[in-house]
């Protein structure tokens, strides 16, 4: 009964190597988000979906990139890793953008970069 | 002024006592404050929320104070146990005046002692 799901749970990839770290959602919400968080940090957000428009943070990378094909699935494409995108990577959903602000989140994909 | 600072960075407390994590704010425009609890490679999970028409809100051994003038709210964890041992994160929302996004604190690893 997992509500958001990621996978994989671990991901290595090599230095400049695309990578793609999907999520999955059984609650039907409207929003989806991907965050980044890195040790003893709180998450930082680096896009959301609502339905289907799509919102960049001014400070996200170009080297990060999001997909949504459909409600129940969201994926990041990180383009060419650098050591510095190692981090764990946080999905969460929410049945709506503003109001309550309840999150959803996922397990994480704990990125490693060689 | 987007911040939400939390202190402290860490706290150990022995079985039985009372943990207490404080967070503050500028934004004015913050109309949620959850707090989020997070188990060592996990995602995060919503604990406990108010919003600033009350002063405290209380779910069990876990107790929000808030104070709306001095614009800080804090956690309070009763009877604490071993199994509260985790990192605690709270957050804001502006809620009708964003989407949803929500404003992390950096964070406060507790540890609770048997």
């Amino acid at each position: 009964d997992a509500m958001v799901i990621q996978n994989p749970r671990y991901q290595v990839t090599q230095f400049g190597k695309p990578v793609t770290l999907s999520c999955s959602q059984t609650l039907n919400h409207n929003v989806m988000y991907w965050y980044q968080q890195k040790s003893s940090q709180a998450p930082k957000l680096l896009f959301h979906y609502y339905d289907k428009d799509f919102n960049n943070e001014a400070d996200t990378p170009d080297n990060f990139q999001s997909r949504r094909p459909n409600t129940s699935f969201c994926f990041l494409d990180i383009r060419s890793p650098g050591l510095g995108d190692a981090a764990m990577y946080l999905c969460a959903t929410s049945r709506k953008l503003a109001g309550e602000g309840e999150q959803y989140f996922g397990p994480g994909t704990r990125l490693t970069v060689t | 002024q987007q911040q939400v600072k939390q202190s402290p960075q860490s706290l150990i407390v022995q079985k039985g006592g009372i943990s207490i994590i404080n967070c503050a704010y500028e934004n004015t425009a913050f109309d949620y404050f959850p707090w989020y609890q997070q188990f060592p490679g996990k995602g995060p999970a919503l604990l406990i929320a108010i919003r600033p028409d009350v002063s405290e809100k209380k779910e069990g051994r876990f107790t929000i104070s808030f104070n709306k003038s001095a614009k800080q709210f804090s956690l309070h964890i009763m009877d604490s146990q071993p199994g509260d041992s985790a990192t605690y994160f709270c957050a804001a929302d502006a809620g009708g005046t964003s989407y949803g996004k929500l404003t992390f604190g950096q964070g406060t690893i507790l540890t609770v002692h048997p």
